[in-house]
């Protein structure tokens, strides 16, 4: 059965320091990767997503990820990391063959002056 | 365009009381999900419907809650004698076909007194 691990319940980085949030997935064949953010009091919004092709994806807000095969992970990173990116943060993975797409428990991101 | 749209966007209620939450998913999109979400917490997944198959009731937390899709598009969770652990917001997202991105919707925020 798929799962999907956020080993980090909530990070607290500095404004303008790099991030990396953590993401695990157990699926035997190539999933479907996606990452989701959720600010306080809004609804979720995609940030990127991981289907086929380059390993490296781009997405929303200056937000890349890393799908590594041989780590079952996809790491969500950003450079610079800017106040307005507080928030929740949600690892998804789907795949093909009747399965859905299940979420992770979440990573809260707290930006320090 | 018109993203998800789920009503009432509050609901207070007594306990005891039944509550019916509606969503309306993007036209075309054949999955829909429904979710809850406490306060502070990550999604719990609740049902999943796509297109004319039988849903995925995995998440349903007790016989009290249940949930339909009438002619592939709106959807209605409902939840019958509602208990006060039933507060929380309850989320529905649809997508274009199953794995693809989810949208969500803002969600329904349900508070039992």
């Amino acid at each position: 059965a798929q799962s999907v691990t956020q080993p980090d319940i909530h990070i607290t980085v500095s404004e303008g320091a790099s991030l990396e949030l953590r993401c695990n997935y157990s699926y035997g064949a190539t999933p479907y990767l996606f990452w989701y953010v959720q600010s306080p009091g809004q609804g979720l919004q995609l940030l990127l997503k991981y289907f086929s092709g380059d390993t490296l994806v781009q997405g929303i807000k200056g937000f890349e990820a890393e799908f590594k095969r041989s780590q079952s992970s996809f790491n969500l990173r950003k450079p610079s990391v800017h106040w307005s990116d507080a928030a929740e943060y949600f690892c998804a993975v789907g795949a093909e063959g009747g399965f859905k797409t299940i979420f992770g428990a979440g990573t809260r991101l707290f930006v320090k002056a | 365009g018109a993203g998800v749209s789920q009503s009432p966007s509050n609901k207070v209620t007594e306990k005891g009381k039944d509550v019916e939450l509606r969503c309306d998913p993007i036209s075309g999109h054949t999955a829909l999900y429904w979710y809850r979400q406490s306060l502070g917490q990550g999604l719990e997944f609740l049902i999943y419907f796509q297109g004319n198959s039988a849903p995925d009731k995995s998440g349903l937390p007790s016989d009290r809650f249940s949930a339909e899709r009438t002619g592939g598009s709106v959807s209605t969770l409902t939840i019958q004698r509602t208990q006060q652990e039933d507060s929380a917001v309850y989320l529905c997202a649809s997508s274009a076909r199953q794995n693809q991105p989810q949208h969500f919707g803002d969600g329904t925020r349900l508070s039992i007194l």
